[in-house]
């Protein structure tokens, strides 16, 4: 799988938006772009994925560049509930399952 | 349904002893999938099933690391003579599978075993 960079962590205020970048240089044509969250103590949770459009679901947004080296995941209104660790990761080609990095840990100030 | 289901969520043993882990995928999901997470790090693959069948083992899963799916359900993982190495978490996943969209697909994460190893 190709490799994503995220910052280790990112700090935001509660009620107010959260973007959360995901640089992907050598993103293929045919990879998907996932977002998983892991809260603490508990397994990782799937949040959206998308290919070449912008996705929304009731969890988040995905923003994905034109040239697709790049995406945010968006949270509209960040809860406390929110504060965890963030996973972008590429899936496309070879073998199955998901290869995480480290993510990025965000942080939510009351 | 109740999601992924994983026991027993906490294991302390001591060095040298076997332990094996159960997971329970939703009912309807054809792929099984299991992970090592270690403190501060993203989990990691160790392999998956396709119905009964090991489709994959990562290079992580040494000859002491076992797993099974007998019946395409339920699936084992056992590590024997454990060392303190082992000490993690174990999480398992599962997904439905449609070939026209391999890498769209979900996966859905139990709450994962840890294990101490002393």
């Amino acid at each position: 799988d190709a490799k994503t960079t995220q910052p280790n962590s990112m700090e935001s205020n509660e009620e107010e938006p959260v973007h959360l970048p995901c640089n992907h240089s050598t993103i293929s044509g045919t990879d998907y772009i996932h977002w998983y969250r892991q809260l603490p103590s508990q397994g990782p949770e799937y949040v959206i994925h998308g290919l070449t459009s912008n996705v929304n679901n009731r969890m988040a947004s995905l923003a994905i560049a034109e040239d697709r080296k790049s995406s945010t995941l968006i949270l509209h209104r960040a809860t406390l509930r929110d504060a965890a660790v963030y996973y972008c990761i590429l899936r496309g080609g070879g073998a199955d399952g998901l290869t995480f990095g480290k993510g990025t840990h965000l942080i939510i100030q009351p | 349904d109740t999601g992924v289901s994983q026991d027993p969520r906490h294991k302390i043993t001591k060095r040298g002893q076997n332990v094996t882990f159960r997971c329970d995928p939703i009912s309807e999901h054809n792929r099984l999938y299991w992970y090592r997470q270690t403190l501060g790090q993203g989990p990691e693959f160790l392999t998956y099933f396709q119905n009964e069948a090991q489709l994959e083992k990562s290079r992580l899963l040494s000859d002491r690391f076992s797993a099974e799916r007998p019946k395409g359900s339920f699936s084992t993982l056992e590590i024997q003579r454990t060392e303190q190495g082992d000490s993690a978490m174990y999480l398992c996943a599962s997904s439905f599978i449609r070939d026209t969209e391999l890498w769209a697909n979900v996966l859905t994460f139990g709450a994962g075993s840890r294990l101490t190893v002393l």
